[in-house]
């Protein structure tokens, strides 16, 4: 079945220490992004990707870092400067840089810190 | 920069009862408009988007949502709901004609439905 797979489904870090979130699609979709969901403040962009070895901060990418080696491939890093790292985090792709097209979502990664 | 606004954060309504979900969106130009839903713990499910043409769109389970350019609105519309419903929807809208952005997100509505 074509997909995004966020893994795992649940991580537990502790403070001070770096993790990352596995998203990977078998889309072939260009276009991948990373999303932050926190009760009542919808999603926020961290960053997102429109094609290989390229990547654009959104609008809470302090605390964040990205990479985009593949197409099919678009992990997260948490690192310790993020101040409060525990979140619903989601990840998304679409088919090209075209605005007419929607976002295909993951099923999610909730982080806590413990 | 454009921004999105939904009214309210919940909404409860009784079991086959209309529901009206609220969106207003803010830009100076031309954008696509974007419901989708979640259920808990989920990844989010595309309801309906407005590219261009009809301004009435429908979507799928039932949903429908209708874009009004002078109100800078898009709101989402059931005219019966059911238990299955109960979800978190979000608007989300892009700028049109314009490559290369994200999509950006309302701060979500909690539809309770109850018997």
């Amino acid at each position: 079945d074509g997909g995004i797979t966020q893994s795992p489904k649940y991580l537990f870090r502790k403070e001070g220490q770096n993790v990352t979130l596995s998203c990977e699609q078998n889309l072939n979709h260009d276009a991948m992004y990373w999303y932050r969901q926190d009760p009542g403040q919808g999603l926020r962009l961290i960053y997102y990707s429109q094609i290989v070895n390229d990547f654009q901060k959104g609008d809470i990418a302090e605390g964040y870092s990205v990479s985009r080696e593949k197409k099919e491939s678009f992990p997260l890093t948490v690192t310790s400067a993020q101040k409060n790292p525990t979140a619903f985090y989601l990840c998304a792709s679409s088919p090209g840089a075209g605005a007419n097209t929607e976002a295909f979502f993951g099923q999610g990664t909730r982080l806590t810190v413990v | 920069a454009q921004s999105v606004t939904q009214l309210d954060s919940q909404v409860p309504v009784f079991e086959e009862a209309p529901v009206e979900l609220r969106c207003n969106y803010s830009s100076s130009v031309s954008v696509y408009l974007f419901w989708y839903v979640q259920y808990p713990n989920q990844g989010l499910q595309l309801l309906l988007k407005y590219l261009s043409g009809s301004t009435l769109v429908k979507g799928i389970n039932g949903f429908e949502a209708e874009f009004n350019k002078s109100q800078t609105s898009f709101h989402l519309r059931k005219p019966s709901v059911h238990i299955s419903d109960t979800a978190e929807y979000f608007c989300a809208v892009r700028l049109a004609n314009q490559a290369g952005t994200a999509l950006i997100f309302g701060k979500g509505t909690t539809l309770s439905v109850s018997s």
